[in-house]
């Protein structure tokens, strides 16, 4: 039972272009959600969150929108750079003592 | 260095062995989580102890158990090991709980052959 659905493997852009990672939730009672940046051989570092009663939080070139009513959120990285090559996850929580639940990732490649 | 460290980054052993992870949180931090992270799987929430008391449990398997110690490093003990236990074991600390984020150590990566 996942509850954190990132649906796209995978997304290869144009540097320079805009990167857009999706990630779906099926627990209602969520209401917090994070995004984390992983490279190879390090741990998550993390990125940019956003709380339920927001729609938008915006942090330099990364922006993450969330639609409560579809149980749906997604990353908007503008310009992409190739430093952003990376695998990203979509992480939730209800907030209080709940551990974050993660997505499976979507592996991003910023080409040049 | 994101101050949690995790040791060691890298062990190999044989099947039915058992292997101590361990990990040290950042300076301040009370809350210790470990997760894991097998091929094409997410991370997956195993455990959290916040000042030395287990505070939630995920799909943890009875082989497995943690601990924190006073000095709140704290150390996952995996037993008896099968293949399919090959993966990234990561450990993270935060300062409070869920919704501030986590710090994550670098991983220990093992390999049951």
């Amino acid at each position: 039972d996942q509850q954190v659905k990132q649906n796209s493997p995978s997304l290869s852009v144009q540097e320079g272009r805009i990167s857009i990672l999706n990630c779906d939730y099926t627990n209602s009672m969520f209401d917090y959600f994070l995004w984390y940046k992983k490279y190879p051989a390090e741990g998550p570092t993390f990125l940019i969150s956003i709380s339920s009663i927001k729609d938008k939080n915006e942090d330099g070139r990364f922006t993450v929108f969330l639609n409560k009513s579809a149980k749906h959120l997604s990353l908007h990285i503008v310009p992409s750079q190739p430093g952003d090559s990376a695998v990203y996850f979509c992480a939730a929580s209800v907030s209080g003592n709940t551990p974050l639940v993660f997505g499976k990732g979507t592996r991003l490649s910023v080409i040049a | 260095d994101s101050g949690v460290t995790q040791t060691p980054k890298h062990l190999i052993t044989a099947t039915g062995q058992r292997v101590t992870l361990r990990c040290s949180p950042r300076s301040g931090d009370l809350s210790v989580y470990w997760y894991q992270q097998s091929l094409d799987q997410g991370l997956q929430f195993l455990i959290q102890y916040y000042n030395g008391e287990e505070r939630a449990k995920g799909n943890i398997l009875e082989r497995f158990s943690a601990q924190q110690f006073p000095d709140l490093h704290s150390e996952l003990n995996l037993s008896s090991l099968e293949l399919g236990d090959s993966a990234l074991y990561f450990c993270a600390s935060s300062t409070i709980s869920p919704p501030y984020g986590y710090t994550f150590g670098s991983g220990t990566r093992l390999t049951v052959v």
